[in-house]
């Protein structure tokens, strides 16, 4: 069945540096890659997404990269922050229009200060 | 923000009790989901639905039952509490304009 392998599952970075998570999906019709974060106690919030016909998204220090012919997107934060610190999900649309998402197994991130 | 809602955030019970887990959502979106979350934070999707009197079963299977009579309103019920059941419930709903899926902030059942 559909699949989405997410690496690492865990992260640690200093402060001010870069993290990059990457995903991998299965189904050659996915066509929406949206990006969650989910701090302790909390829902998973809605970050960024990215859509099959854009390579690339940025929003402030975030940004999300999509190789289509691969198969594999990937979340680009700068400039990390303690704030950061939250497990981050990727998710790949499957089942054509009807628009279910399958999750990866997320990424804990923690930046130090 | 969006503006979906879960009650009680918390719940510990014992076993063989009957509960309902609330969900509901302002926006008047058709689409909703639960999803169970497990300790390793993957998620699970349990049960899903298209808009009233519309439910359908997830990837993972699952011993509860929901239903949907209003829109907003998307409750997950379990019969009898296991141990088993002891788990994370997120609720979900989606925006069909921009494919965007929004969560609720959980439901944490603990079954003892």
């Amino acid at each position: 069945g559909e699949n989405v392998e997410q690496h690492p599952s865990t992260l640690s970075v200093q402060e001010g540096d870069s993290a990059v998570i990457k995903c991998t999906y299965s189904d050659s019709a996915s066509n929406y890659f949206p990006w969650y974060k989910q701090e302790l106690g909390k829902g998973p919030q809605l970050i960024i997404d990215i859509r099959s016909n854009v390579g690339e998204k940025k929003d402030q220090r975030i940004a999300v990269t999509l190789n289509k012919t691969a198969k594999h997107f990937s979340l680009h934060i700068t400039e990390t922050q303690p704030e950061d610190s939250a497990v981050y999900f990727c998710a790949a649309s499957y089942g054509g229009s009807q628009g279910n998402l399958i999750f990866g197994k997320g990424t804990k991130l923690s930046v130090k200060p | 923000e969006a503006d979906i809602y879960q009650t009680p955030r918390y719940l510990v019970i014992g076993t063989g009790k009957k509960i309902t887990l609330e969900c509901s959502q302002t926006m008047g979106h058709d689409k909703m989901y639960w999803y169970q979350q497990d300790p390793g934070m993957e998620l699970h999707l349990i049960h899903y639905s298209y808009g009233v009197n519309s439910t359908e079963k997830g990837d993972l299977s699952s011993e509860s039952t929901v239903s949907r009579i209003r829109t907003e309103h998307f409750p997950l019920t379990l019969e009898s509490a296991r141990p088993s059941h002891t788990s994370q419930y997120l609720c979900a709903s989606r925006n069909p304009l921009v494919n965007e899926q929004y969560f609720g902030p959980g439901t944490r059942l603990t079954v003892t």
